[in-house]
């Protein structure tokens, strides 16, 4: 079974302190890895797709980058207007779900 | 701008009063989504179409329903609402090829009174 986990639940950022969010997956066969951002009450924002170890991609402030066993979202010089949860989500090629979610980071940034 | 558009953004109904939500996209994608979220869990899959064709994930109560008219629209019907069913309802499309991205829409807060 497909599963996603992402670390740490909760994060509390000073304005301009760069940190990572971990998302660690196990897939039979990822087609690919994808983060969201969630603000309360709406919807997850598509932020990137990941599809093989190696591939980074970046926008504005936030990076993502993919290894065969886990993804990070490195945020360089935070600012308030980031504050959000961040989702990871993977599609494998043996899942029975379309996209299996982790829990998410709670991401807060200080000014 | 190409869109998904859920209404309402907020409903309130009453312990067993059927309600129905809908969702619109104007991205002509083949695929549609419904996802229930509660508070600080992640969205869990309640079934979704590729073109007119229905899947159901095997955990998603009897209680729920959904119809796809056509390309554009579909729609959640929760027949006899409980207290659990509180949630956030969210809508998402896709392309049909596995590795596509899933693009999401507001949401509709629900409220069972």
């Amino acid at each position: 079974e497909d599963q996603v986990t992402q670390s740490p639940e909760a994060l509390r950022l000073q304005e301009g302190e760069s940190s990572s969010l971990n998302c660690s997956y196990t897939v039979s066969g990822l087609r690919g890895l994808f983060w969201y951002r969630q603000d309360p009450g709406k919807g997850p924002e598509f932020l990137f797709t990941l599809y093989s170890a190696g591939e980074e991609k970046e926008k504005e402030r936030l990076k993502a980058t993919l290894t065969k066993k886990e993804s990070f979202l490195h945020i360089t010089a935070p600012k308030p207007e980031d504050s959000a949860t961040y989702l990871c989500a993977v599609s494998s090629w043996g899942g029975n779900t379309p996209l299996v979610f982790g829990k998410g980071t709670r991401l807060s940034v200080i000014a | 701008d190409a869109m998904v558009i859920q209404n309402p953004r907020y409903q309130v109904t009453q312990f067993g009063k059927p309600v129905t939500l809908s969702c619109s996209q104007t991205l002509n994608h083949n695929v549609m989504y419904w996802y229930q979220q509660k508070s600080s869990q992640a969205p869990k899959l309640l079934f979704h179409y590729y073109d007119k064709d229905f899947n159901n994930e095997a955990d998603t109560p009897d209680n729920f329903q959904s119809r796809r008219p056509n390309t554009s629209f579909c729609f959640l019907d929760i027949r006899s609402p409980g207290l659990g069913d509180a949630a956030m309802y969210l809508c998402a499309t896709s392309r049909p090829q596995g590795q596509e991205t899933q693009y999401f829409g507001p949401g509709t807060r629900l409220l069972v009174l």
